[in-house]
């Protein structure tokens, strides 16, 4: 069965502080995906990666950024956080040209 | 600009009718698509694909249509079950790799 595990399931931040989102993958997958899920709008693409340390930009990358220096491993980064980044953060891995494989989400408020 | 469109946000049916949820999409480059399911608080699940060669696929009560002149597909769920009500997101992507969602549509069965 494929893992996919995001450490948290709920956070709660400060406007301006600095979040760390981690995603890990237990099946050796190439690719790598974080998107965020908002009321009316479903998953927008924010970065994917399909390699250790390859990053492409989604359909909304603006302050976020991501590190991938182990395949297993996708971190997205919000450099200093804003209320409107409150979301549902989902990470999905792959192997290429294959379905995606979803963690359960974290949910994010910044206050 | 949303390249994958789900243009109803809710739908209710009666157990052991047919669900019939649409979506239409704008990029003719799409070559790919998939519906994932959704139950509160777990990440997205795969349930059924089509590559842009078929107009048709089955998996038991589940069949997915592809219109691709008229860039639209559906997934019909026959008989609708009360452990079908999730929410069910369109995917489209060109080779299946990094994938555009449309906003969801969230099915109600009632028993």
């Amino acid at each position: 069965d494929v893992k996919v595990t995001q450490s948290s399931r709920y956070l709660v931040k400060r406007t301006g502080e600095k979040v760390f989102l981690e995603c890990v993958q237990d099946m050796d997958h190439e690719n790598m995906f974080w998107y965020r899920q908002d009321p009316g709008l479903g998953l927008r693409l924010i970065y994917f990666s399909y390699d250790v340390k390859m990053k492409e930009k989604g359909d909304i990358p603006e302050g976020y950024s991501v590190s991938r220096e182990k395949k297993e491993r996708f971190s997205l980064i919000l450099e200093s956080a804003s209320t409107n980044q409150t979301s549902m953060y989902l990470c999905a891995s792959s192997p290429p040209f294959y379905e995606q494989y979803f963690g359960p989400g974290t949910r994010l408020t910044v206050t | 600009d949303q390249q994958v469109k789900q243009n109803s946000p809710s739908l209710s049916v009666q157990e052991g009718r047919i669900s019939i949820l649409n979506c239409d999409y704008t990029n003719s480059m799409f070559d790919y698509f998939l519906w994932y399911k959704k139950y509160p608080a777990e990440g997205p699940t795969f349930l059924i694909s089509i590559s842009s060669i078929k107009d048709k696929n089955e998996d038991g009560r589940f069949t997915v249509f592809l219109n691709k002149s008229a860039k639209h597909l559906s997934l019909h769920i026959v008989p609708s079950q009360p452990g079908d009500s999730a929410v069910y997101f369109c995917a489209a992507s060109v080779g299946n790799n990094d994938m555009r969602f449309g906003a969801g549509t969230r099915l109600t069965v009632k028993p």
